[in-house]
């Protein structure tokens, strides 16, 4: 069974910087685009960043360019994003996804709430 | 890059079928994209990816009740036999160079 497990968020004041984990199970998660995707309160989903397995790319949204990264351990088959100089804005649940043919994506985390706020 | 546009809001009644719809923009008729389901205070799920020629995959468990179609630049969720737990937010999504695409989403009420 495919599992997404997403951890790490919390209230963050803004300027400050967050890193969530995925964990991930149930496949082989090396060869998988992964994705993050976020949904701010009320709001439509928003793609956030992706790592392409094959070639091996890293792709953000022009919102958080230089300020996320995204990364992946895949002996531990997690996915991680790096946010720093978080806003207001950034506020949102973030999931992780799965994404098998590099372009839509099949499975969902349960999302971690990221609260950006003094 | 590919846009997507959702009706915002669609409606039908208990035990009824509604079909939603989904529209690429000019220049990406062609592209597959996803559906995703999104019941209230819950996680997104996958439904299915429809390509260009209506052929479709769905996600693990989803009933028979949802079913995909295409033409030309619209792609379309059918369900039928609507039930309570069908009332939800419905996003297509997609992908272009480098970038991943959602829709705004539509608002499905069951009467």
């Amino acid at each position: 069974e495919v599992q997404l497990l997403e951890s790490g968020g919390g209230l963050v004041q803004p300027g400050g910087s967050l890193r969530l984990s995925c964990a991930a199970s149930g496949f082989s998660f090396s060869i998988y685009a992964m994705s993050w995707v976020r949904q701010a309160p009320g709001k439509a989903l928003e793609w956030v960043s992706a790592f392409t397995a094959n070639p091996v790319t890293k792709y953000y949204t022009d919102s958080v360019k230089g300020r996320f990264t995204i990364s992946r351990d895949n002996s531990k088959s997690t996915l991680y994003l790096e946010m720093d100089s978080l806003r207001a804005d950034d506020t949102a649940i973030y999931y992780c996804v799965r994404d098998p043919w590099g372009a839509h994506f099949d499975y969902w985390g349960q999302g971690t709430p990221v609260t950006v706020s003094s | 890059q590919p846009v997507l546009t959702q009706s915002p809001s669609a409606s039908a009644s208990l035990g009824a079928s509604v079909k939603l719809t989904c529209t690429l923009s000019s220049g990406h008729s062609t592209f597959a994209i996803a559906w995703h389901q999104q019941q209230p205070d819950r996680g997104p799920r996958y439904l299915m990816k429809l390509n260009s020629d209506g052929s479709h995959v769905k996600g693990d468990g989803i009933p028979d009740r949802f079913s995909g179609s295409s033409s030309g630049a619209e792609r379309f969720l059918t369900i039928s036999s609507l039930q309570s737990e069908d009332e939800a937010d419905y996003y297509c999504q997609t992908w272009g160079t480098g970038i991943w695409v959602f829709g705004g989403g539509t608002k499905l009420t069951v009467l």
